[in-house]
């Protein structure tokens, strides 16, 4: 069956610590990947893709993840982490040929320590 | 717009009466996505759309659950006859392809009293 786990549901960094996110996939087909952040209130922010090409992709707010197939794994990453990042984090998957809508991991809750 | 614009942001509802949610697409955006989320943040698929026409609707529930999207209207789904259960978070979500990126609303916030 197809499914997304993240791991962690809570993590709490330090602020200007670095920070990764993990996300693991199980899917039939070739995937397509996606992070999402939720803030409080807010709805869905897309902050990076995966469709192919190039396994590390960079998004915005200085997010990048990458790719590893072998792995089925797609881990959001940030080098120097801001208060302003803490919020809910969302990894998502679809597929090539299917009918478009995503399965969704259970979300990881980042807080930042000043 | 450039936004998903859905309404209204909180709807308050007793067992057993109707809600009815709307969501207006990007413009320009062919496809209009409908997910419930529900506590412990499980996002379940609903039903998607290709401008007015039902393109997968393999995860709306068979009774009480029913959407629209109209031309030069928002979208809608209805729920009949609302549980308790069904409490949760409705998003919508649009793209221009299937398999483009979805841009999410904020979000109705349905509460069953």
């Amino acid at each position: 069956a197809q499914s997304v786990t993240q791991p962690d549901i809570h993590i709490t960094v330090s602020e200007g610590a670095s920070l990764e996110l993990r996300c693991n996939y199980s899917y039939g087909a070739t995937p397509y990947l996606f992070w999402y952040v939720q803030s409080p209130g807010q709805g869905l922010q897309l902050l990076l893709k995966y469709f192919s090409g190039d396994t590390l992709v960079q998004g915005i707010k200085g997010f990048e993840a990458e790719f590893k197939r072998s792995q089925s794994s797609f881990n959001l990453r940030k080098p120097s982490v801001h208060w302003s990042d803490a919020a809910e984090y969302f990894c998502a998957v679809g597929a090539q040929g299917s009918q478009g809508n995503l399965i969704f991991g259970k979300g990881t809750k980042l807080s930042v320590k000043p | 717009g450039e936004e998903v614009a859905q309404t209204p942001k909180h709807l308050v509802r007793g067992e057993g009466q109707k809600a009815k949610l709307y969501c207006a697409p990007i413009k320009g955006h062919s496809y209009v996505f409908w997910y419930q989320q529900v506590l412990k943040n499980e996002f379940k698929f609903l039903i998607s759309f290709q401008n007015e026409n039902v393109f997968d609707e393999t995860g709306m529930p068979k009774e009480r659950f029913s959407a629209k999207c109209l031309p030069n209207s928002p979208c809608s789904l209805e729920i009949q006859a609302t549980k308790l259960e069904d409490s949760a978070v409705y998003f919508c979500a649009s793209s221009t392809h299937k398999n483009q990126p979805q841009h999410f609303g904020d979000g109705t916030r349905l509460s069953i009293l």
